[in-house]
């Protein structure tokens, strides 16, 4: 079945530090890409998405880019800040039978130190 | 304004008691789901509706129950059945592929 892989946190970065979170997937179909954010004791919000090959989602800061030839949707971001500290949840949404379902990774929680 | 709307935010449960953590949604998406959430831990899903009247099992839907008997409501039970409930339960909805969630309530069994 469908599902998503990404990399272990934490992740631990200075202030202005570059941010590469990995996360690659498997889909049978030709899924929707998504990270989304949580932040403590909250709910998750979408980060952005992406909805075909070569598709460049982008929010806040935070890029990634939809690579089919590598099944990969990695988010980066140039200049991380503290209140970037969060979990983030790279996600795929592929048609099952009669509609969707969002298929979520692990989660990678991120601290940033001032 | 439009969203999820879970409450409550926190509940507390004894052992043997059966709870009904509620979900309301006015985004008129025809697709619900609930999820588990243990500490450090990614998301679980514990069934999903695709329309109402009509829902499925997720991957660990043991010791739990639904309803969609409205296309706004999607009331999740955590039954004396579910051995190890304590958890972050959080709801979502989504029209096609993109999913909105609620702020999720914190179970505890005391």
């Amino acid at each position: 079945g469908d599902s998503v892989t990404q990399m272990e946190g934490p992740v631990t970065l200075s202030e202005e530090a570059f941010l590469t979170i990995n996360c690659t997937y498997t889909a049978t179909g030709y899924p929707s890409l998504f990270w989304y954010v949580q932040y403590p004791g909250e709910g998750l919000q979408l980060l952005l998405k992406a909805t075909k090959a070569d598709d460049k989602g982008s929010n806040k800061g935070f890029e990634a880019t939809y690579r089919k030839e590598t099944t990969s949707f990695h988010l980066e971001k140039g200049s991380v800040q503290v209140s970037d500290s969060a979990v983030y949840f790279c996600a795929l949404s592929d048609r099952n039978t009669g509609g969707f379902k969002t298929i979520f990774g692990a989660g990678t929680r991120l601290f940033v130190k001032a | 304004d439009g969203g999820i709307t879970q409450s409550p935010k926190y509940l507390f449960r004894k052992e043997g008691q059966n709870v009904t953590l509620s979900c309301e949604q006015n985004l008129n998406h025809d697709a619900m789901y609930w999820y588990r959430q243990d500490p450090g831990q990614g998301l679980r899903l514990i069934y999903y509706s695709q329309i109402v009247n009509d829902f499925q099992k997720g991957d660990i839907a043991e010791g739990y129950s639904v309803s969609r008997e409205k296309k706004e409501s999607f009331p999740l039970t955590v039954t004396s059945a579910q051995k190890n409930p304590t958890a972050f339960y959080l709801c979502a909805s989504s029209m096609r592929t993109e999913a909105f969630f609620g702020q999720g309530t914190r179970l505890t069994v005391v």
